[in-house]
């Protein structure tokens, strides 16, 4: 299986910080997809963005930007001055075949008032 | 529509006995997905559906484990002779049959404790 690794189990910081949470994807394939997805307390994962492997263009939305570096196979996703609503679990995913979603571990992160 | 429905949210049952979940897609999405998760870690696929078809099954769905999606609308994941290790979360999830676009949209998921 081509695995998505979520080094950082947990990150706490306090409100305003910035926070970077890394995503590292294995694959073989030419063309992929890879995803961002928040999943709150309530349970339900939230989808946040869908990235080709053929656009390599960071993307900004808001507070959220996301950092893809093909050549290291890494799919980094950055929160600009952290909000207590951004408290969460944040998983990393790429598509498996064409259907399924392979997901890393996923990072809590924390934001402290 | 308000998105997708998962019930029961929480299922609390006996080591051996059967469950059974629903989960309703949105109207429109033809494509229906299975994923349990573990705690601590990231969902993991079990199964999908379009419409009553069920094209693709990981290894992870044993053979106590049966989705239906019978008329093409919502979906039923049944676990029979149940274990604790199938305690997790369960999260249904569908999307419109585009391509590889991939868009999904989840449940909230059933939560099974195996006592």
């Amino acid at each position: 299986a081509q695995k998505v690794t979520q080094a950082q189990t947990e990150i706490s910081v306090v409100e305003k910080e910035d926070v970077t949470l890394d995503c590292v994807y294995e694959t073989r394939d030419t063309t992929y997809y890879l995803f961002w997805y928040k999943q709150p307390p309530s349970g339900e994962l939230v989808f946040l963005i869908r990235r080709n492997s053929f656009d390599e263009q960071n993307e900004i939305s808001g507070r959220y930007s996301w950092n893809f570096q093909k050549s290291t196979s890494s799919f980094n996703f950055t929160i600009t001055a952290s909000q207590v609503v951004d408290s969460a679990v944040y998983f990393c995913a790429r598509n498996t075949g064409r259907r399924a979603l392979t997901f890393g571990s996923g990072t809590r992160l924390q934001v402290q008032p | 529509d308000t998105g997708v429905s998962q019930d029961p949210r929480h299922k609390i049952t006996k080591r051996g006995q059967n469950v059974t979940f629903r989960c309703d897609p949105i109207s429109e999405h033809n494509r229906l997905y299975w994923y349990r998760q573990t705690l601590g870690q990231g969902p993991e696929f079990l199964t999908y559906f379009q419409n009553e078809a069920q094209l693709e099954k990981s290894r992870l769905l044993s053979d106590r484990f049966s989705a239906e999606r019978p008329k093409g609308s919502f979906s039923t994941l049944e676990i029979q002779r149940t274990e604790q290790g199938d305690s997790a979360m369960y999260l249904c999830a569908s999307s419109l049959a585009t391509g590889l676009n991939y868009g999904y949209t989840f449940g909230s998921g059933t939560r099974l404790t195996v006592v």
